[in-house]
């Protein structure tokens, strides 16, 4: 059973462009959460995500970025013209959480993006 | 006030040694802690899962103290592969949101 996976494991984007992060749960996962770690940081949340639903976003900067959870394909977190304070590794997370009840959340490898 | 701080060390103790972290929460309302581990940036993995009980996997003990808002991890004969980065981590509301301290760095030296 593979475990969450993204792409790319490595981002460089010139300043003003555009990144696009892809996370592909675990099998039988339907809840998605994307994390990010600024250098010498803790993670943080950014949002959480079923199938063509974002549950929560409290945790994603007002402007530039967005997610997505479609019925068909991975997780994208998008972020319009980076700015070199995005630079961070971006980790998501997926679990079978069933609503009101704990449980564990298994994490990709991340892509470290970096803004030039 | 972060709502999970932790002391951010470097923790540099002998093999063999027992070692504690302590980790303190805000959120009176966060419902379940755990203990992940990071190695060099990559991805956090699960140790182990706190309870009120208190709980013991091998070298590990883990505790949690919700009078107190305190949450403890033990670690007991140090080996020099549990170098690492350890965040404390509370689960937020019904949304599943995990909320990471900033991690406790531990050096095992030989």
């Amino acid at each position: 059973n593979a475990g969450v996976m993204q792409n790319p494991r490595h981002l460089v984007r010139r300043r003003g462009q555009e990144a696009r992060l892809r996370c592909s749960p675990m099998k039988g996962h339907s809840h998605v959460y994307w994390y990010r770690q600024l250098p010498e940081e803790g993670l943080k949340f950014m949002v959480y995500l079923q199938k063509e639903n974002i549950i929560d976003e409290s945790g994603m900067p007002k402007e530039r970025f967005s997610a997505e959870f479609p019925k068909e394909g991975p997780s994208i977190l998008r972020i319009q013209q980076v700015v070199r304070g995005d630079s961070a590794a971006y980790f998501c997370a997926s679990s079978p959480l069933v609503s009101g009840m704990t449980d564990t959340q298994y994490f990709g490898p991340g892509t470290r993006l970096t803004v030039l | 006030r972060k709502e999970v701080e932790q002391d951010p060390g470097p923790f540099n103790v002998p093999e063999g040694a027992t070692v504690a972290f302590n980790c303190t929460y805000s959120n009176s309302a966060s419902q379940s802690f755990f203990w992940y581990r990071q190695d060099c940036r990559k991805e956090p993995k699960l140790l182990m899962s706190v309870y009120s009980s208190g709980n013991e996997d091998g070298r590990f003990t883990a505790q949690l103290n919700r009078a107190s808002q305190y949450i403890s991890l033990l670690i007991r004969d140090s080996k020099l592969s549990d170098s690492a980065t350890y965040l404390c981590v509370a689960f937020s509301g019904n949304t599943g949101k995990l909320i990471f301290g900033q991690g406790t760095t531990l050096q095992v030296k030989p």
